[in-house]
C-alpha cells in the first residue's frame, strides 16, 4: 500500500526566512508521480508541481524549489524568502498509474505553514 | 480557462437529512474525481469517473453515498441519510483524458463544499 508521510504538522516562521517542508513516501511501484499542492484559507487545492519517478532533477520555480531523492524516498519542498501569502496548508501526494492511464492520488496529512510579518 | 466549479460552497444540515453537491469540471477534462477532506487530514478519494463510467469507487460508502455523471460532464454527489461523521469538505477535481495524447493528467481542484452535519 502506498503511504505519504509529512512529519511536520505545523511550522511558523517570520517573513523572509527560508522553510523546508518534508515529505517521505512509500510505494512498491517503479512508475509513480509525486505532487505538491497548496491549500490557502479559501480551501481550494492549488497544484504546485508534479514529478515522475524517473526524473530526479531538482527543480526551481521562483522562490520554490523541490528536492527529489529516490534513495531516501523523499520529495522535499523549500520556500526561499517566505512571504505572508505563503501561509497555507501544503500537501504532498503520491500517484500511481492505473489501467486506462488515469492516476490515483494518495495525500499526506498536510503541513500548516504560517508566515508572520 | 475556467476552473472546476462546485456548488454550494457551504451546507448545513441535520443528521439523517439528504444533501447533494454539484461539480462542473474544466472543459475538455474527461476524468472527474470526488474527494472527502475531514478537518486536519488530506483529501481521500471517494469516486473517480472516466467520462460517464466509474473507474474507482472502492472508498465510497455505498450504503449512503451515491454519485453520477450521466452525460460525461457535470457530476452530482449525494449523501442520504447524512451522519455526523460526514462533516467535511467535499472536493471535486478533474484531469485530462490521457488517451488524448495531451501531456499531463494532473488533477485540478475546485473550491470545495463545506458540509456541516448537526
Amino acid at each position: 500500500a502506498q503511504k505519504v508521510t509529512q512529519a511536520q504538522t505545523e511550522i511558523s516562521v517570520v517573513e523572509k526566512e527560508d522553510v523546508t517542508l518534508d515529505c517521505v513516501y512509500e510505494t512498491r511501484d517503479t512508475t509513480y508521480y509525486l505532487f505538491w499542492y497548496k491549500q490557502p484559507p479559501s480551501g481550494e487545492l492549488v497544484f504546485l508541481i508534479r514529478r515522475n519517478s524517473f526524473d530526479e532533477q531538482n527543480e526551481i520555480s521562483g522562490r520554490y524549489s523541490w528536492n527529489f531523492q529516490k534513495s531516501t524516498s523523499s520529495f522535499n519542498f523549500t520556500i526561499t524568502a517566505s512571504q505572508v501569502v505563503d501561509s497555507a496548508v501544503y500537501f504532498c501526494a503520491l500517484s500511481e498509474a492505473q489501467e486506462g492511464g488515469s492516476e490515483k492520488l494518495v495525500f499526506g496529512k498536510g503541513m500548516k505553514l504560517t508566515v508572520n510579518p | 480557462e475556467a476552473g472546476v466549479a462546485q456548488s454550494p460552497r457551504y451546507k448545513i444540515i441535520e443528521k439523517r437529512q439528504s444533501v447533494a453537491f454539484w461539480c462542473n469540471p474544466i472543459s475538455g477534462h474527461a476524468t472527474l474525481y470526488w474527494y472527502q477532506q475531514i478537518l486536519g487530514q488530506g483529501p481521500k478519494l471517494l469516486i473517480q469517473f472516466q467520462n460517464n463510467g466509474v473507474v474507482d469507487d472502492s472508498q465510497l460508502p455505498k450504503d449512503r453515498f451515491s454519485a453520477e455523471r450521466l452525460k460525461g460532464v457535470d457530476s452530482t454527489l449525494k449523501i442520504q441519510p447524512a451522519k455526523l461523521e460526514d462533516s467535511a469538505v467535499y472536493l471535486c477535481a478533474s484531469s485530462l483524458d490521457p488517451t488524448s495524447g495531451r501531456i499531463t493528467d494532473t488533477q485540478y481542484f475546485g473550491p470545495g463544499t463545506r458540509l456541516t452535519v448537526l
